[in-house]
């Protein structure tokens, strides 16, 4: 069974500039969650998507944000790019964000690399 | 709201010795989840062990186990007879009942001493 992929691995760009991060989660699983990693903030949680929809939020800019395709499949987007958004990417797949229906696990990609210049 | 907090940033270990890790949390809901990552070099954050606040047994899986104190809130991890290839960052995190949001503590590195 493939694990979580996400795609690219490294990404270099420029100040002002926009991307666009990808994440395939396990199959068979319908929750992502998207989580910011820094030297100085440490793993922050930007969003998470459930059935095409985004059901949670961190504390983060309007140039944060995602979606969910019907595959579950998600993509994070980041506009007008800042030095300070270089981090690691992590994205995390569930398979169903209620721990009443018995999936606790988050099981995590090997996350992009983005250096914002 | 969550907070997740871990004292120590570094610790060190000599191979086949036991060490443990602190992690202390702080949720409002009553029934809730933790968690030990483990993040080597490759970046990828790897499930260590997991513990379901409403079960009082401890939980442990092969060499890694957790001392889970509910009513004070501490959730350490403790490795024992460590290999070289522990070393890694770990992280202690919490979830909720609803959604699959994970709070991070700021982890702790561990250096596995030949």
């Amino acid at each position: 069974k493939a694990g979580v992929t996400q795609t690219p691995r490294y990404l270099i760009k420029t100040r002002g500039q926009q991307v666009t991060l990808s994440c395939s989660p396990i199959s068979g699983h319908r929750s992502v969650s998207w989580y910011q990693q820094t030297p100085g903030q440490g793993l922050q949680f930007l969003f998470e998507y459930f059935s095409e929809t985004q059901r949670n939020k961190g504390n983060f800019p309007g140039r944060f944000s995602g979606r969910q395709f019907s595959n579950s499949r998600s993509e994070m987007n980041v506009s007008t790019l800042e030095l300070g958004d270089s981090a690691l990417y992590l994205c995390a797949s569930s398979l169903h964000p209620s721990v009443r229906a018995g999936h606790t696990e988050a099981f995590f990609g090997q996350g992009t690399r983005l250096t914002v210049v | 709201a969550q907070t997740v907090t871990q004292s120590q940033p570094e610790m060190s270990v000599q191979e086949a010795e036991t060490v443990t890790l602190s992690c202390t949390y702080d949720t409002s809901e009553s029934d809730y989840y933790l968690f030990w990552y483990k993040q080597p070099p490759s970046r990828q954050m790897i499930l260590v062990i997991r513990q379901e606040a409403y079960k009082q047994q401890n939980a442990t899986e092969n060499r890694f186990s957790v001392n889970f104190q509910k009513a004070a809130k501490s959730f350490s991890l403790k490795i024992s007879d460590s290999q070289l290839g522990d070393a890694a960052m770990y992280f202690c995190a919490i979830r909720g009942t609803s959604g699959s949001r994970l709070t991070f503590g700021e982890g702790t590195q561990l250096t596995v001493n030949p």
